[in-house]
């Protein structure tokens, strides 16, 4: 069975410096998708960046970059120029490719912006 | 506003009683998703719809869940005879399914969820 783990219960970033946030998983797969997704407090859970097992470039959406280390099955996300409103949980998630979409979430990391 | 939306949103219940929950997913989205969050945990599967065929359940999802999505639009999350145990944060979520042999990672939108608390 896949699973994901995050290590980091918490982490504290100051504003405007770059944290990153660790996520390794297990999987016989080959192929399959990873996803970070962001849940702001009392609000609904979004989508932060996506990554593909079969491309070996790493994603990066603006501010949001990951470092996909495929054999050592590894998915960090590396924030960038931290904001106040990045506070928020962050959960690693695996879903493979084929019949089921499910997604495998980790337990998440609690993201803490200091002003 | 045309995301996921899920009704009620917080809901209080004695123990033994029966709840259900609402999903409306976004309106072209031919797939939805229940997940269940418990306090400090990232979401759980418990089930799946293409359309109104429910094509995967988790084994969290006990005999007295039930899932339903008639006519492939809204669906209705039903738990009999509630217990503690399943008080929780259950999540609805939606994504279109691509057609093609090498889909996209298709993004799962996801509802601000129903709050369940079970005395």
């Amino acid at each position: 069975a896949q699973t994901v783990t995050q290590s980091q219960p918490e982490m504290s970033v100051q504003e405007a410096e770059t944290v990153t946030l660790s996520c390794t998983y297990d999987t016989s797969e080959s192929d399959y998708y990873l996803f970070w997704y962001k849940q702001p407090p009392s609000r609904q859970m979004i989508l932060v960046i996506r990554q593909e097992a079969y491309k070996q470039q790493n994603a990066t959406e603006n501010r949001f970059s990951v470092n996909f280390q495929k054999a050592a099955k590894s998915f960090s996300l590396k924030i960038s120029d931290s904001q106040l409103g990045d506070a928020a949980m962050y959960f690693c998630a695996y879903r493979r490719v084929g019949s089921s979409y499910k997604l495998i979430f980790g337990s998440g990391t609690r993201l803490l912006v200091r002003p | 506003d045309t995301g996921v939306s899920q009704d009620p949103r917080h809901k209080i219940t004695k123990r033994g009683q029966n709840v259900t929950f609402r999903c409306d997913p976004i309106s072209e989205h031919n797939r939805l998703y229940w997940y269940r969050q418990t306090l400090g945990q990232g979401p759980e599967f418990l089930t799946y719809f293409q359309n109104e065929a429910q094509l995967e359940k988790s084994r969290l999802l006990s005999d007295r869940f039930s899932a339903e999505r008639p006519k492939g639009s809204f669906s209705t999350l039903e738990i009999q005879r509630t217990e503690q145990g399943d008080s929780a944060m259950y999540l609805c979520a939606s994504s279109f399914r691509w057609q093609g042999s090498t889909p996209p990672a298709s993004e799962q939108f996801f509802g601000p969820g129903t709050r369940l608390t079970v005395l």
